[in-house]
């Protein structure tokens, strides 16, 4: 299958500062999507974004398929932001691998 | 329009037996997958359906079985339970090789 690894593991941040998450996959893929896990469990799709660059809001991301990476950023990050944050990409199927995921917690 | 619909949401087991769980996808969407999620083995592929037609299959036991029906809905099932099949199921909805959207998911409890 295919390998996909996200950084940092854990991350905490003040209210109202920057991140970026990053997530590397191990082979070439049709679809990359970004999720937030909310706290009831429920995956909320954030992007889907097998290419280029998206923005939404105070969230965009970028993925660089030649390279294999995607990468999250929260801007001016907010203590509603806090969860944890997975990257998942598909190559055939709907078959998703999904990473480890991105703990954030934002602190007033 | 309405989202994916899994049930139920909460579902406590004795070890041994069995469970069906449930899984409504977005209209017009044909395929349906489920996943298994674990604080040790995190989000892991148990199979796909597109068109009543297992497509894919996790590494998983043969207790884990699934269907899909002519409307799109989806059950899943897991006979003889052990209490490492304790987990949240996820399923996700989507057409063809597009953006996929999950449900809220079923917490089974095996106890």
């Amino acid at each position: 299958g295919i390998q996909v690894e996200q950084s940092p593991p854990d991350l905490i941040l003040q209210e109202g500062a920057n991140s970026t998450l990053r997530c590397n996959f191990s082979d070439s893929v049709n679809n990359l999507q970004w999720f937030h896990q909310n706290p009831w469990g429920q995956l909320i799709n954030l992007f889907y974004i097998p290419s280029g660059t998206k923005q939404n809001g105070r969230l965009s991301a970028t993925t660089v398929a030649t390279e294999r990476y995607s990468l999250l950023y929260i801007s001016s990050s907010q203590t509603t932001d806090s969860g944890v944050y997975f990257c998942a990409v598909e190559k055939v199927g709907n078959q998703f691998y999904f990473g480890t995921g991105t703990s954030l917690t934002v602190i007033p | 329009k309405a989202g994916v619909t899994q049930t139920p949401r909460y579902l406590i087991k004795t070890r041994g037996q069995q469970v069906t769980l449930s899984c409504s996808p977005i209209s017009g969407h044909r395929s349906v997958s489920w996943y298994q999620q674990t604080p040790g083995q995190g989000l892991q592929f148990l199979f796909e359906y597109f068109s009543e037609t297992q497509r894919n299959k996790g590494n998983f036991p043969g207790r884990f079985s699934g269907r899909q029906f002519s409307n799109s809905r989806s059950e899943m099932n897991v006979s003889t339970l052990e209490l490492g099949d304790s987990a949240l199921y996820l399923c996700a909805s989507s057409k063809a090789e597009s953006e996929a959207f999950f449900g809220q998911g079923t917490r089974l409890t095996v106890v």
